[in-house]
């Protein structure tokens, strides 16, 4: 059973370049979530999918962010015009929806720096 | 909008004694999901518990057990039998819907002492 994946783990950059990461899922998982969390601080929502549908987006998720999952499998974050405030760990989590409570489960995460 | 409160940054356990960790969260809906999650220092997010707010009863895995008081929106977590390997952060997580985002608290800090 592989879990969920993220590539890279660790992506440094310089100030107002473009960057993208990409999370594979538990491969029977319809939902994807993407979150960013900041050194100390808990996950903060950013947006999910379900199948190719992107379903909510934060107002976190400025206009520099996008995020797609074009054929409903894996999923890519692109940030535009990278800022220095946009250091942090990306983690993406995907689960089976249905049934009940459905548990997220999580990527290692992608770890931003932005020079 | 949903938020949750996790009052102690840091703890310490000694090695096989218990600890209990404290999670509060203000929410206006009746049905909702609460979870526990681990994040070692590797960092990567395990599911340590989850509870239905419609269950009654409190769930529990192994050593770890919640203390969910749904009428004073408490969810604390006790670990018994305190080991190394459950030094980690810990967060408190609240999923209104199932499926839905997760909103996390700003985590505990535990470090299990040999």
């Amino acid at each position: 059973d592989t879990g969920v994946s993220q590539n890279p783990r660790h992506k440094i950059t310089k100030r107002g370049q473009n960057v993208t990461f990409r999370c594979d899922p538990i491969s029977e998982h319809n939902r994807l979530y993407w979150y960013r969390q900041t050194l100390g601080q808990g996950p903060e929502f950013l947006t999910y999918f379900q199948n190719e549908a992107q379903l909510e987006k934060s107002r976190l998720l400025s206009d520099r962010f996008s995020a797609e999952r074009p054929k409903g499998s894996f999923s890519t974050l692109e940030i535009q015009r990278t800022e220095q405030g946009d250091s942090a760990m990306y983690l993406c989590a995907s689960s089976l929806a249905g049934g009940g409570a459905d548990t997220q489960y999580f990527g290692p995460g992608t770890r931003l720096t932005v020079l | 909008a949903q938020t949750v409160t996790q009052s102690q940054p840091e703890m310490s356990v000694q090695e096989a004694e218990t600890v209990t960790l404290s999670c509060t969260y203000d929410t206006s809906e009746n049905n909702y999901y609460l979870f526990w999650y681990k994040q070692p220092p590797s960092r990567q997010m395990i599911l340590v518990i989850r509870q239905e707010a419609y269950k009654q009863q409190n769930a529990t895995e192994n050593r770890f057990s919640v203390n969910f008081q749904k009428a004073a929106k408490s969810f604390s977590l006790k670990i018994s039998d305190s080991q190394l390997g459950d030094t980690a952060m810990y967060f408190c997580a609240f999923e209104e819907t199932s499926g839905s985002r997760l909103t996390f608290g700003e985590g505990t800090q535990l470090t299990v002492n040999p």
